[in-house]
């Protein structure tokens, strides 16, 4: 069955602190990974698109990288606007994403 | 505003009643998901439509959903017979073609409550 996993399920950071969040998948043939951040009560918002294992992409203090059975998403030096609920999806043939259950990020000040 | 709109952003129903929620995609998006949020739950996939045709509705329960994306006007999902159960945030997600790697853009959200 196609799964994705995401863990930890909530991390707290203070300002500047680095740290990964896990997204690990088991799917037959991966065609590609997304990212997207969720802020509470909106819709998720896309972050990256990540293509084949090795690929990495990078957008301000996050850089997502792939490899044949997970991604990471590294954030560098959070600020508190970073704070948000981090989703990772999986397409299907048809188009569907699977998506983890997420990691809430809170960077405290 | 070039983004996903839904509509309503809330919506309130006693059990039994109708919920039609709204979606209209990004301009020049022919391509339509539809997800559900339960509480504490992660994103759901529903039903994926394009201009007149329902291409994959394995996420969709059997009963009281159906959900339409005509050639003319926003794609409707439609709940008949709410249930407490169907509580929950609805988004819509469009995307320019039909390729499974085509990123998916997410409306704010129907967030549906039944009393």
């Amino acid at each position: 069955e196609d799964q994705v996993t995401q863990s930890p399920e909530a991390l707290r950071l203070q300002e500047g602190e680095s740290s990964s969040l896990n997204c690990s998948y088991t799917v037959s043939g991966l065609r590609g990974l997304f990212w997207y951040r969720q802020d509470p009560g909106k819709g998720p918002e896309f972050l990256f698109t990540l293509y084949s294992a090795g690929e990495e992409k990078e957008k301000e203090r996050l850089k997502a990288t792939l490899t044949k059975k997970e991604s990471f998403l590294h954030i560098t030096a959070p600020k508190p606007e970073d704070s948000a609920t981090y989703l990772c999806a999986v397409p299907m043939l048809t188009g569907k994403l699977i998506f983890g259950q997420g990691t809430t990020l809170q960077v405290k000040p | 505003n070039a983004g996903v709109m839904q509509n309503p952003r809330h919506l309130v129903r006693r059990r039994g009643q109708e919920a039609r929620l709204r979606c209209s995609p990004m301009k020049g998006h022919s391509h339509v998901y539809w997800y559900r949020q339960l509480p504490e739950e992660g994103l759901k996939f529903m039903v994926y439509l394009q201009k007149e045709n329902i291409i994959d509705e394995s996420g969709m329960p059997k009963e009281r959903f159906s959900a339409e994306f005509p050639k003319e006007g926003p794609s409707i999902l439609r709940i008949q017979q709410v249930v407490r159960g169907d509580s929950a945030a609805y988004f819509c997600a469009s995307s320019p073609g039909a390729g499974s790697t085509d990123t998916q853009y997410f409306g704010p959200g129907t967030r549906l409550t039944v009393l």
